[in-house]
Parts: structure tokens; sequence; C-alpha cells
């Protein structure tokens, strides 16, 4: 119940197209659900952020859909570009703890 | 730059040996996360400390422990060490208790040979 399940653990999306990260979760006490990206040799960071009670975010090219009743959350990079190719973590907080995702590792091909 | 300060950057030393891992936290932020990234790897939670306190406890050997001092810094002991520590060590922070905002460090990496 703990876990937060992410796929694909890999993703290669050409130059200017979509990159899209899915994850899920079995916890309904989760209550804000973050995405980070770590480039190589580096720590992750906070990429975007949403709470259960919108069911989407924008922030420029990156927007993430999140799916209340399905316990399902990802990540949608819109005109992708070689430097968005990092590992992207999802993660879901609640009052206790929070929990990371296993990462996945987007490459974009020129 | 995340606000959060972590040496060494690398650590290079043998197996049996025990190193100490730094880390800073931003200015105010009161909680402390330790978590352990091997090669290609996802984030392994390791322990938290909340001003001063044990919080939450991870998938931390017995080998390591871990301590946050009255200035808020912290630090992590990892002794008796084998092939397998070889990782990167992050530090992160967080203003609350439990937060799903945490501000990263840049890690250590620790080679053990």
């Amino acid at each position: 119940q703990q876990q937060v399940k992410q796929s694909p653990q890999s993703l290669i999306v050409q130059k200017g197209g979509i990159s899209i990260i899915n994850c899920a979760y079995e916890n309904t006490a989760f209550d804000y659900f973050p995405w980070y990206q770590q480039f190589p040799g580096k720590g992750p960071a906070l990429l975007i952020a949403i709470r259960p009670d919108v069911s989407e975010k924008k922030e420029g090219r990156f927007t993430i859909s999140f799916n209340k009743s399905a316990k399902q959350f990802s990540l949608h990079i819109m005109d992708s570009q070689p430097g968005d190719s990092a590992t992207y973590f999802c993660a879901a907080s609640s009052a206790s703890k929070i929990i990371f995702g296993s990462g996945t590792r987007l490459s974009i091909r020129p | 730059d995340s606000g959060v300060t972590q040496t060494p950057k690398h650590l290079i030393t043998a197996t049996g040996q025990r190193v100490t891992l730094r880390c800073s936290p931003r200015s105010g932020d009161l909680s402390v996360y330790w978590y352990q990234q091997s090669l290609d790897q996802g984030l392994q939670f390791l322990i938290q400390y909340y001003n001063g306190e044990e919080r939450a406890k991870g998938n931390i050997l017995e080998r390591f422990s871990a301590q946050q001092f009255p200035d808020l810094h912290s630090e992590l002991n990892l002794s008796s060490l084998e092939l397998g520590d070889s990782a990167l060590y992050f530090c992160a922070s967080s203003r609350l208790a439990v937060d799903g905002e945490l501000f990263f460090g840049e890690g250590s990496r620790l080679t053990v040979l």
C-alpha cells in the first residue's frame, strides 16, 4: 500500500515529441504528488507538483494529469528537447511520509 | 543551487573502513533526509531527522548511523564498508516534518575499493 509504481523504466522520444511517464499509487492518504528531475551527477530537483483537488497542472511544457478515482498520475513533456534528457521520479506524500517511484530514464533524440 | 550543502563530493576508501558524510540543510529547514542511490538505481530512503530527533527509518543497514545536531546539520556514518556500499548518498531537507517538497544536495559519491 505504500508503493508508488512508475513506468516505463526508460523512454526514448524524438525531439519535438511528447514524453509521457506514468505513476500509480494505492494509499488514498497521499495528498501531494511531486515530480523530480535528476540530471547525471546531480541531486533530484522538484519540477512540478499537484494536489488531488485538481485534475491537471501545467507549467510551461510540463503537465501533470491526475486521475483520483484511478489513483494514477502522469507527467507529460510537450515539445521534448534534448535538454530534457534526465531521470524523472514521481513521488507521493501524506502527513506521515513521502514515497518515491523507481524512476524513468528519459532520452530525447535530436 | 538548492541551498543544501553536502561534503565531501567524492570519497574513495577501502573495504572495512569508516566514513562520515556531512549535510547542511537549507536555512530554516528543520527536516533532513538521507537517500542512497546506486548506479542506475532509484532513491533508497535511509533515515529522516526532524529538529534533532529521528523521525523515520528506511532501509538503513546496522553498519550505518546518522544524527542531526543542534545547529540542524546532519552526519551519516558508514562503517565496516563493503564494495556494495559504493553509491551516491544524497541529503535532502524540508521545512516541515513531512513535506513533499524536498530540496536535495548534489550528493556525496562514495567509492569503496
